[in-house]
């Protein structure tokens, strides 16, 4: 089953904790992207990759960090500078990073601060 | 920098009635994308517009791209309860690749 798998589907961090989350794709796209959907806000940028081994800054980078070691992973570390990080996280990839790139998501991950 | 906006944010309607969310952007984009969210889910491509003035439909969905490349519309005619969720439009902006989403409308439908 080709597609992108996201976990775990509930995380809760603690005040000062660092926390990671998981994606996966087995659809052997070159890009993959970061999304925060906040209640009644669209979904924003945190970070993006177009090709293993390199990643940029999105719209709301401070407070996140990633890493691109390999084409079907793309870690999110929630950082303890993210002094908000209640939301839905949503990881998704396109074929490549093109104009054109249709993105297909994964599941998502909902954070919660305890 | 660029930003979308999407009205109306949320919206009731019987079913079996019309149904329409507008996208506008700051900017003029290259290309715009419609997703949608059901309750719960992840967002879902439904459709790209690419030509100033272009239109598409998908069954009783259609899709408009504005003359200026400046504002979008999806249309749903005869709402169904399988169409509710959230309907976003992310809009491309020449120069760069990055999509900006816009805030979404959500859609109720009653039976």
């Amino acid at each position: 089953d080709g597609g992108i798998t996201q976990s775990p589907k509930y995380l809760f961090r603690k005040e000062g904790q660092n926390v990671t989350l998981s994606c996966e794709q087995n659809l052997n796209h070159d890009a993959m992207y970061w999304y925060r959907q906040d209640p009644g806000q669209g979904l924003r940028l945190i970070y993006y990759s177009q090709i293993v081994n390199d990643f940029q800054k999105g719209d709301i980078a401070e407070g996140y960090s990633v890493s691109r070691e390999k084409k079907e992973s793309f870690p999110l570390t929630v950082t303890s500078a993210q002094k908000n990080p209640t939301a839905f996280y949503l990881c998704a990839s396109s074929k490549v990073f093109t104009g054109g790139n249709i993105q297909y998501f994964g599941a998502g991950t909902r954070l919660s601060v305890l | 920098g660029q930003q979308v906006m999407q009205i109306p944010q949320y919206q009731h309607v019987q079913e079996g009635e019309d149904f329409t969310t507008y996208c506008n952007s700051s900017t003029t984009l290259s290309n715009i994308q419609w997703y949608k969210q059901r309750p719960g889910g992840h967002p879902v491509f439904l459709i790209q517009l690419v030509k100033s003035g272009e239109v598409k439909k998908q069954k009783r969905l259609t899709f408009q791209f504005g003359e200026a490349k400046k504002n979008s519309s999806l249309h749903i005619t005869a709402t169904q309860t399988t169409d509710v969720g959230t309907y976003f439009c992310a809009g491309r902006s020449s120069g760069t690749y990055k999509y900006i989403f816009g805030t979404g409308t959500r859609l109720k439908v009653l039976a």
